[in-house]
């Protein structure tokens, strides 16, 4: 099973600002790596799919980057929409498909 | 649009069993790989099971033997049959889209909006 670690668990940072999050897999999923966005009480939305083409309607400020092993999502300038957790997923090799333990971005 | 709209949550003893199902409108079902994804309360998603667009149906290890997937093409459904529930169970669990078996790979898009199944004495 390949074991998804994101870093940080909290992301304290204030709009307008750059936000960067971090995924790391135990073993190379080659760029098999997509992103989500969850809000309290709302299931998870689809960001980022392939390390770095964004989904249908997700604004320019998201891009997403890596490869192999490491990982990278940017928010450009946190929205206050932005504010959530998110969380990396890898695709690669399967079953099972398995996620990171997610980073929540709270405003500073 | 494409939807996904799950039901059969519910407040289960330990033991007992439960079938979610989950209704997808707005695509071509058959061809796309569907997957339960569950969060416990204040946890990280957690894979459950899939069915490929083959048919073929594949689960995590924590509730291999126990949960049983199953589709319907002609109602664009999935369902799960939840067996030997455990308080460890207890969670919101979604249904979301994956990839068109054969060519494209599992990103996880649309998702439902989740139902509740909290196992309790």
């Amino acid at each position: 099973e390949i074991v998804m670690t994101q870093s940080p668990a909290t992301l304290s940072v204030s709009p307008g600002e750059r936000a960067t999050l971090s995924c790391r897999a135990s073993q190379s999923v080659s760029g098999e790596i997509a992103w989500y966005q969850q809000k309290p009480g709302q299931a998870p939305r689809l960001l980022i799919y392939g390390a770095s083409t964004r989904a249908t309607g997700i604004p320019g400020r998201f891009s997403g980057s890596g490869s192999g092993t490491e990982f990278t999502l940017t928010i450009s300038s946190l929205q206050s929409e932005d504010f959530a957790t998110y969380y990396c997923q890898q695709y690669n090799n399967w079953p099972p498909l398995t996620f990171g333990g997610g980073t929540k971005v709270e405003i500073k | 649009e494409v939807q996904l709209v799950e039901s059969g949550g519910a407040l289960v003893q330990p033991g007992g069993s439960l079938r979610l199902s989950c209704e997808a409108s707005g695509f071509t079902f058959s061809r796309h790989d569907m997957h339960w994804v569950r969060q416990a309360p204040g946890k990280r998603l957690e894979w459950v099971s899939g069915v490929t667009g083959a048919g073929d149906t594949l689960y995590a290890d924590s509730v291999k033997g126990r949960f049983t997937m199953s589709r319907e093409i002609a109602r664009n459904s999935v369902h799960l049959q939840m067996d030997g529930l455990r308080v460890e169970d207890t969670a919101v669990y979604y249904c979301t889209r994956g990839g068109v078996w054969g060519v494209s790979s599992n990103w996880l898009d649309p998702w439902g909006q989740g139902t509740l199944v909290t196992v309790s004495s």
